[in-house]
């Protein structure tokens, strides 16, 4: 089965720096990979996916990710964050067929004024 | 109104009491999915049904069973609840030819 470790639980970062989430998955199969986030009391929403072509791909909220085959990673970055996205951020990886969908264990990103 | 939709929010039980979590969703979407998330574990894939007539394991079902009474509706439940079965419950839907699942809002369960 596939796995994804975040490798880091917690990220603080002041207002306007750029970050990285960093995420590296493992699997036998070709998967698609997804960023998810989480605001407190609330369910996930999707930022980003890849699915096939280009390796750099674009999310909501200005936030991007790039799959590296070589490396079997998929990176989450923002060259300048806001107050408003602290939240939790989780990667995850799905098999093409979709049945089975494993998620980190989640990078909480706090956000300083 | 949201496109999942969990009941109850939150609920306190005590251990030996059966619970049903209960999802509703409006999407359209055959698949449903039910996920427990756990503080420093991310979310972990309890059932997943990929139509009325199709319940299949995931990575935790031990102490959980589902039942999906139509496409819009799958509930989980808990026969006999106990205390390490405190969580945070959501329900999700996909659509196969998308890939990304859609969540509810969660369901908050505190076994005593």
């Amino acid at each position: 089965a596939q796995s994804v470790t975040q490798l880091d639980s917690q990220v603080p970062v002041f207002e306007e720096a750029p970050v990285e989430l960093r995420c590296n998955y493992s699997s036998s199969v070709s998967v698609y990979l997804f960023w998810y986030v989480q605001y407190p009391n609330q369910g996930l929403q999707l930022l980003l996916k890849y699915l096939s072509g280009s390796t750099l791909v674009k999310g909501i909220n200005g936030f991007e990710a790039e799959f590296n085959k070589s490396q079997t990673s998929f990176h989450l970055r923002k060259p300048s964050v806001h107050i408003s996205d602290t939240a939790e951020y989780f990667c995850a990886v799905s098999p093409y067929n979709n049945n089975d969908m494993r998620f980190g264990a989640g990078t909480r990103l706090t956000v300083k004024p | 109104d949201a496109d999942v939709t969990q009941t109850p929010r939150n609920r306190i039980t005590k251990t030996g009491k059966r619970i049903m979590l209960e999802c509703s969703q409006t999407k359209g979407h055959d698949r449903m999915y039910w996920y427990r998330q756990d503080p420093g574990l991310g979310l972990r894939l309890i059932y997943y049904s990929f139509d009325v007539k199709d319940i299949n394991k995931g990575e935790i079902s031990d102490g959980y069973s589902v039942s999906r009474q139509a496409q819009a509706k799958f509930s989980l439940s808990l026969e006999s609840a106990i205390p390490n079965q405190t969580a945070l419950y959501f329900c999700a839907t996909s659509d196969y030819r998308v890939g990304e699942l859609f969540f509810g809002e969660g369901s908050r369960l505190t076994v005593l």
